[in-house]
């Protein structure tokens, strides 16, 4: 089992629509997370952490964190074709605060 | 406000040649992190440092070596360039406490012919 996991799409949207990312953990100590996003041919961008079981808005983006359920997800309403990326899950071990990346979800948003 | 500096961005390096890829932020960061991407996959971990003189090896350190000398720069050494070492190269910075990121530069293209 891998330590973080995405599934690797695409997952392929409406414009307009709201888009479901999806990352389980294996690590139940994990504590905080990452939604990173990269564009085809860039480096990975920040979007969002959270840290607390719940929802975290901001903007478009909101990302809910299950600590029970090791899930952690990233909506973005209101899709926009520019919202087409790869989004990379990234979990921070507790023990060394290092990041534990997923492979990744390619979202393509649809005209 | 540059953050992390990664150079050359593009290489092509013919099969047992040697480089460097240089890595510098400005942000005062002690943790600093060499990932390397292939096509398609995650960011896998190839060395990283927690300071200047402090390295350590991450999930696929083969045939890479790295130093540490100023909390500035990190360099990434390629010893005997294989095929298989054709990849992005990612270079990323960050304080390395509890709930907080790592910033990553624009990264270096390095294809082994």
């Amino acid at each position: 089992q891998k330590e973080v996991e995405q599934n690797s799409g695409p997952l392929s949207v409406p414009e307009g629509a709201i888009a479901s990312l999806n990352c389980t953990y294996s690590d139940r100590g994990s504590q905080s997370f990452f939604w990173y996003r990269q564009y085809s041919g860039k480096s990975p961008e920040l979007i969002m952490f959270i840290y607390s079981n719940g929802d975290k808005e901001d903007g478009r983006f909101t990302a809910q964190l299950n600590k029970a359920s090791q899930y952690v997800s990233l909506l973005i309403r209101d899709s926009q074709p520019s919202d087409s990326a790869t989004y990379l899950c990234a979990v921070q071990r507790d023990s060394n605060y290092q990041l534990i990346w997923g492979a990744g979800t390619k979202l393509i948003i649809k005209p | 406000n540059a953050g992390v500096t990664q150079t050359p961005k593009f290489r092509i390096l013919k099969i047992g040649q040697s480089m460097t890829l240089q890595c510098a932020q400005d942000m005062n960061h002690n943790y600093m992190y060499w990932y390397r991407q292939d096509p398609g996959m995650g960011l896998k971990l190839i060395y990283y440092s927690v300071g200047a003189g402090i390295t350590d090896k991450g999930e696929v350190p083969n045939g890479y070596n790295v130093s540490r000398s100023t909390t500035e720069d990190f360099p990434l050494r390629l010893e005997l360039a294989a095929p298989s070492q054709t990849s992005v190269y990612f270079c990323a910075s960050g304080t390395g406490l509890k709930f907080q990121p790592q910033h990553f530069g624009d990264g270096t293209r390095l294809s082994i012919l």
